[in-house]
């Protein structure tokens, strides 16, 4: 089983102020998702990455996956209060893409102060 | 009502009560996980159903004891635990099992707490 470690484990910055967090691991990944939780609900899929160097945005959200498919991180630009939340990857065991379950990372609590 | 529900959304319960937390989703979906999410720890995968079928059990103790009678319902049985058994329990379903193409979608959850 893949360990997907992710730094840094608490972060807390300035509404406006920009951030990176990572997700880690030594194995490879078919696949990458990110997940966000709100408190009081569950996670919520963000975005799946696949190919290694891929980059995906999403609004104020950059997604990128390693080019050896061992590592991920989201950047967010310009954070606001409702970017607030508890973010976790998920790796998906096995060699080829759709067709392992998802382990998933440790997460970064993520609190964004007006 | 759409998405993955759970019932109740908090419960405390004492070591020597039975209790059963209830999931429903109305996605069409044939896979459907229960995961305990505890403080500082990655969310831990208990039981995965597929197409109504138990095909993972994760070392879960026995005082854990699922149920999926149709593939849009799934239960959890609860009966003697402990006070480490307080978490959020998580249900979530997927369009297939293994397969996580398009992700996991999960309910709000049900915190449990054991006194």
């Amino acid at each position: 089983t893949q360990l997907l470690e992710q730094s840094p484990q608490f972060l807390s910055i300035q509404e406006g102020e920009n951030l990176t967090v990572y997700c880690n691991s030594s194995s490879v990944f078919s696949s990458l998702q990110w997940y966000r939780q709100e408190p009081g609900e569950g996670p919520v899929l963000l975005v799946t990455v696949v190919t290694g160097g891929e980059v995906k945005k999403l609004k104020r959200l950059t997604f990128q996956f390693g080019d050896a498919r061992k590592d991920s991180s989201l950047h967010i630009t310009a954070a606001q209060p409702g970017d607030t939340g508890l973010y976790l990857c998920a790796g998906e065991e096995g060699p080829s893409f759709g067709n392992e379950k998802l382990t998933f990372g440790t997460g970064t609590r993520l609190t964004i102060i007006p | 009502e759409t998405g993955v529900t759970q019932t109740p959304r908090h419960l405390v319960m004492g070591m020597t009560n039975k209790k059963s937390l209830k999931c429903e989703q109305h996605l069409g979906h044939n896979a459907m996980y229960w995961y305990k999410q505890s403080a500082k720890k990655p969310l831990e995968l208990m039981f995965v159903y597929s197409l109504e079928e138990r095909v993972e059990n994760n070392s879960v103790p026995s005082r854990f004891s699922p149920e999926c009678p149709n593939s849009s319902h799934l239960f959890l049985h609860l009966h003697t635990l402990q006070p480490e058994d307080s978490a959020l329990y998580l249900c979530a379903s997927s369009q297939e099992f293994p397969s996580a193409n398009y992700g996991y979608t999960f309910g709000s959850g049900t915190r449990l707490t054991v006194v």
